[in-house]
């Protein structure tokens, strides 16, 4: 069974820059989630998409950061314009479903900002 | 208060000692908690989890719950070197969505 896949790997941008990253989830986990970690802290939840509609968006900065699922499968976020203190690991995340609370996590895109 | 607490480290064990990960959480509704490694440079991969009082093992894992205390640990057993890694303690806060601790980084010294 294919992993979580999620491109790019490493984007280094400017500030007030934009950039999105892409996450295909696990075949059939119809649950998605975007993570950010930054250094030295563990992953925080910026959005859950249950198919193609959003659960829980209430930590995502929604005046930079956007994110879509549009036919319940692969998710893109977007961020724009960036900050410095946008620097971190996006993390990709998927669930099978409703039976079950493990996710599974993607390799991650590191983001730098200068 | 943060939602889910874990000391940072570094937790130094000798090769073949048992290594004892703390984990407490504030939120008494949580209902499911995991654990996840995650070596330098890459994404958190899961250990185990648990969703009832007292132990559960894994090979020479064993997480232990007490929602009494709100206290979640994860044990492992003969540490080896490429145990190595931070270990993320995360709780379910509801609509299946995990917080997580910030980690606590396990040294284990050949």
């Amino acid at each position: 069974e294919a992993g979580v896949a999620q491109s790019p790997r490493y984007k280094i941008i400017e500030k007030r820059q934009s950039v999105a990253f892409w996450c295909n989830p696990i075949s059939g986990h119809a649950t998605l989630y975007w993570y950010q970690q930054i250094l030295g802290q563990g992953p925080k939840l910026l959005i859950q998409f249950q198919n193609n509609g959003v659960v829980d968006d209430s930590q995502l900065p929604k005046d930079r950061f956007s994110a879509e699922r549009l036919k319940g499968v692969d998710s893109t976020l977007k961020i724009q314009p960036a900050k410095l203190e946008d620097s971190a690991v996006y993390l990709c995340a998927s669930r099978a479903g409703q039976s079950t609370d493990t996710q599974y996590f993607g390799p991650g895109t590191r983001l730098t900002v200068l | 208060q943060k939602e889910v607490e874990q000391n940072s480290g570094p937790l130094s064990v000798p090769e073949g000692a048992i290594a004892s990960l703390n984990c407490t959480y504030s939120d008494r509704g949580s209902q499911s908690f995991f654990w996840y490694r995650q070596y330098s440079g890459k994404s958190p991969e899961l250990i185990m989890f648990i969703y009832s009082n007292g132990d559960k093992e894994d090979g020479r894992f064993t997480a232990q719950l007490n929602k009494a205390s709100q206290y979640v640990s994860l044990l492992i057993r003969d540490s080896q070197p490429s145990d190595s890694a931070t270990y993320l303690c995360a709780v379910n806060t509801g609509r299946r969505a995990l917080t997580f601790g910030s980690g606590t980084r396990l040294q284990v010294q050949p």
